[in-house]
């Protein structure tokens, strides 16, 4: 079955400007992930949803990054006034909800800031 | 919040030889703790997982032990083989909020 999906692969932007990261999860998946990867480390959590609502976005690191996902699919990352620190790949992930811990992740979209 | 730390950052090994990769976490409320495979350019996929009702999981060359009054877990590699190199992430979860380790780049010699 398809896994999950997002756009897109890459992405170049100039300092200030605003992009928007789109993630499509595994069907029937309610809960879904942000995450910001840069090079040598680990996902670094951002935000996740449980259906509609975000369940837990304290790791946005400022209000330049929102993240809505208004129908409990397709998700949306947004990024206002770009900075060069933002540069890294944004992985998204989704899963079942509960207990159904395992995490299943999307090529992720790598972001550059010039 | 959780915080979880991995050890070694880079592990280098000879091909046969097992590899050992160790994780502590910080929140006693964390039941569920996954590996992760990433190699390069390509998206992490689960590879093992563990819940806190269960002190050791094996499946073939792999296997992950956990000990909850210590708040650490690990993961073996036995008999490496050199498709193994790749950055492993360890993370740990209650429910769905989930926190991965800074990852271990092993690279397995031939």
């Amino acid at each position: 079955g398809a896994g999950v999906s997002q756009t897109p692969s890459n992405k170049v932007t100039e300092k200030g400007k605003y992009v928007e990261l789109r993630c499509d999860p595994i069907s029937g998946h309610t809960a879904l992930y942000w995450y910001r990867q840069s090079l040598g480390q680990g996902p670094e959590f951002l935000i996740y949803f449980q259906g509609t609502g975000a369940a837990d976005d304290s790791g946005l690191p400022n209000d330049r990054f929102f993240a809505v996902r208004p129908e409990g699919s397709v998700s949306t990352l947004k990024i206002q006034r770009t900075e060069r620190g933002d540069s890294a790949v944004y992985l998204c992930a989704s899963s079942l909800s509960l207990r159904a811990n395992e995490q299943f992740f999307g090529p992720g979209t790598r972001l550059t800031v010039l | 919040g959780e915080n979880v730390e991995q050890h070694p950052s880079t592990l280098s090994v000879q091909e046969g030889d097992s590899a050992v990769i160790k994780c502590t976490y910080s929140d006693s409320a964390s039941n569920y703790f996954p590996w992760y495979k990433q190699e390069l350019g390509k998206r992490p996929q689960l590879i093992i997982d563990i819940r806190s009702n269960v002190g050791e999981k094996k499946d073939q060359r792999i296997a992950v032990t956990l000990n909850k009054t210590a708040k650490h877990f690990s993961l073996h590699i036995t008999e490496t083989q050199p498709e193994d190199s790749a950055v492993y992430f360890c993370a740990a979860a209650y429910n769905n909020d989930m926190r991965f380790g800074a990852g271990t780049r092993l690279t397995v010699k031939p």
